[in-house]
């Protein structure tokens, strides 16, 4: 069974840092791109990164850019999220999500993890 | 604002068929693959449509999707009670490098 577990939210002040994890198991993890995908409280889904199996290539949001990095340990079948700067407007549940088909199509996601930026 | 359009909501009675839109560009819909997803509330995203008409194992054949240039749409027939969530599309921006999702849509079943 397909699981993909996030850790690592909590509340934290504006200018802050957080370390996401997303716990992979029940698949081949080097073998899909993976995502983060963010959703505000009562708002729509945002997609925030990804990356390929490798961790060569990495795409981000540009509201996130020089902020966030994304990677991942293949031998831990894990991803990262990794926040500095954090911003109240990145108060949100943050899922990590499995690349399946084309057009980026998520298969697979998390349970969430929330983020609450505030002082 | 979304890059991706979708109407706020939608509803029908149960047992009919419903549509919900996605409108988009030639840089994204027009020229990639659309998935749709169903939330629950307090629950991650479901896959419920991918490739644009494809449905993942275990999506009842309600569910159907079609593309047309920058435009995509989302089909349920025979709805259901259980029918009743928030809808997102969602695709690839190939000019922004990003994935993009609209806005959602909230189906209510009366």
């Amino acid at each position: 069974e397909v699981q993909l577990v996030e850790s690592g939210g909590g509340l934290v002040q504006p200018g802050g840092s957080l370390r996401l994890s997303c716990a992979a198991s029940g698949f081949t993890f080097t073998i899909y791109w993976m995502n983060w995908v963010r959703q505000a409280p009562g708002k729509g889904l945002e997609w925030v990164a990804n990356m390929n199996q490798d961790g060569s290539k990495k795409q981000y949001v540009d509201s996130v850019k020089g902020r966030f990095t994304m990677s991942r340990d293949n031998a831990k079948n894990s991803l990262y999220l990794q926040m500095n700067s954090l911003r109240a407007e990145d108060t949100a549940v943050y899922y990590c999500a499995r690349t399946d088909y084309g057009g980026n199509s998520l298969g697979y996601w998390g349970q969430g993890t929330l983020v609450t930026v505030s002082s | 604002q979304s890059v991706l359009t979708q109407p706020p909501s939608v509803s029908a009675a149960p047992g009919q068929k419903v549509t919900i839109s996605c409108s988009g560009s030639s840089s994204n819909i027009g020229n990639n693959y659309v998935s749709w997803y169903k939330q629950l509330p307090g629950t991650a995203p479901k896959l419920v449509i991918y490739e644009n008409n494809k449905r993942p194992s275990g999506i009842p054949d309600r569910f159907s999707g079609s593309k047309s240039g920058a435009s995509a749409t989302l089909g349920i027939t025979g709805l259901q009670t259980g029918d009743e969530a928030d809808y997102y599309c969602g695709t690839w921006d190939s000019s922004l490098s990003a994935g993009v999702f609209g806005g959602g849509t909230k189906l209510t079943v009366l």
